[in-house]
C-alpha cells in the first residue's frame, strides 16, 4: 500500500461548479499535511497546509480527518485557471520526511 | 531570490552514460530534497539532506544513484550508469527549518535514457 493514496481523476467539470477531492495517508504519526498545485510541465507550488481544524483560503477549503487518516480539498465556484494537478502531501513524525501522492488531476471546462 | 535552481533543464543520454544533475538551493534553506516524477510512480522522493548530511536515502532505487550535498549551496545526483527506466523529471526542492513544510521546488531536470 503506498503511503500517501489519491483518486487520479481526471475531474472534469463545468466552471463555476464545486469539486472536492480527499487523499488517504497510511503513518498515523505523520504530522503535516499539505496541498500543492503543479500544471502541465512545471514544478509543484504550495496551494495550502491543512491544519487540524480545517483552515480556508478564498474559495478553497481544507480540512484533515485524523481518526480516518484523510485530508480533503474543497474547491468552491471553480474558476478554468484551477484546470492542475492537485497534489497532496504528508510528512512523517520527524515533520522533516514529506511524502507525495500521485496527484489527481483537475480540468475546468467553459 | 532566484528560487531553486536545477540545471540542466534537459539531458539526453545513452543508456550506460554517466548523468549528473545539479540543484542549487534557496539562501538559508538548510533541508534539500531531491524527487523524481513520472507518470506511473507519480512524486517519488529519492533522498533528502538536513545542513548538508543525508538523513533518508531509502527512497533512492538501487546503487546506481548516488547524491552529494558539499556545501549549503549545491548538491548533486549522480546516475552511473543510466538506464532507459531512469527517465524522468528530477526535482530538487528547499525548504527552511522554520517552515520546513514549505517546499520550494525547482524548475526540473527533464532525463530521457535512450
Amino acid at each position: 500500500r503506498k503511503e500517501v493514496e489519491q483518486d487520479p481523476g481526471p475531474f472534469n467539470v463545468p466552471e463555476g461548479a464545486t469539486v472536492a477531492f480527499n487523499c488517504t495517508y497510511s503513518n498515523s504519526a505523520s504530522q503535516s499535511f499539505f496541498w500543492y498545485r503543479q500544471d502541465c510541465r512545471k514544478e509543484p507550488k504550495l496551494l495550502m497546509s491543512v491544519y487540524s481544524s480545517g483552515n480556508e483560503d478564498g474559495r478553497f477549503t481544507a480540512q484533515l480527518n485524523r481518526a480516518s487518516q484523510y485530508i480533503s480539498l474543497l474547491i468552491r465556484d471553480s474558476k478554468l485557471s484551477d484546470s492542475a494537478t492537485y497534489l497532496c502531501a504528508v510528512s512523517d513524525s520527524s515533520a522533516s520526511k514529506i511524502i507525495f501522492g500521485s496527484g489527481t488531476r483537475l480540468s475546468i471546462r467553459p | 531570490d532566484a528560487g531553486v535552481i536545477q540545471s540542466p533543464r534537459h539531458e539526453v543520454t545513452e543508456m550506460g552514460q554517466e548523468v549528473t544533475l545539479r540543484c542549487k538551493p534557496i539562501s538559508g534553506h538548510d533541508y534539500l530534497f531531491w524527487y523524481r516524477q513520472t507518470m506511473m510512480r507519480g512524486l517519488e522522493l529519492l533522498i533528502y539532506f538536513n545542513n548538508n548530511v543525508p538523513i533518508d536515502d531509502s527512497g533512492m532505487p538501487e546503487d546506481r544513484f548516488s547524491a552529494k550535498m558539499p556545501n549549503a549551496s549545491f548538491s548533486t545526483l549522480k546516475i552511473q550508469p543510466s538506464e532507459p527506466r531512469d527517465s524522468a523529471v528530477y526535482f530538487c526542492a528547499s525548504s527552511s527549518r522554520d517552515r520546513q513544510e514549505k517546499l520550494f521546488f525547482g524548475s526540473g531536470t527533464q532525463l530521457s535514457v535512450l
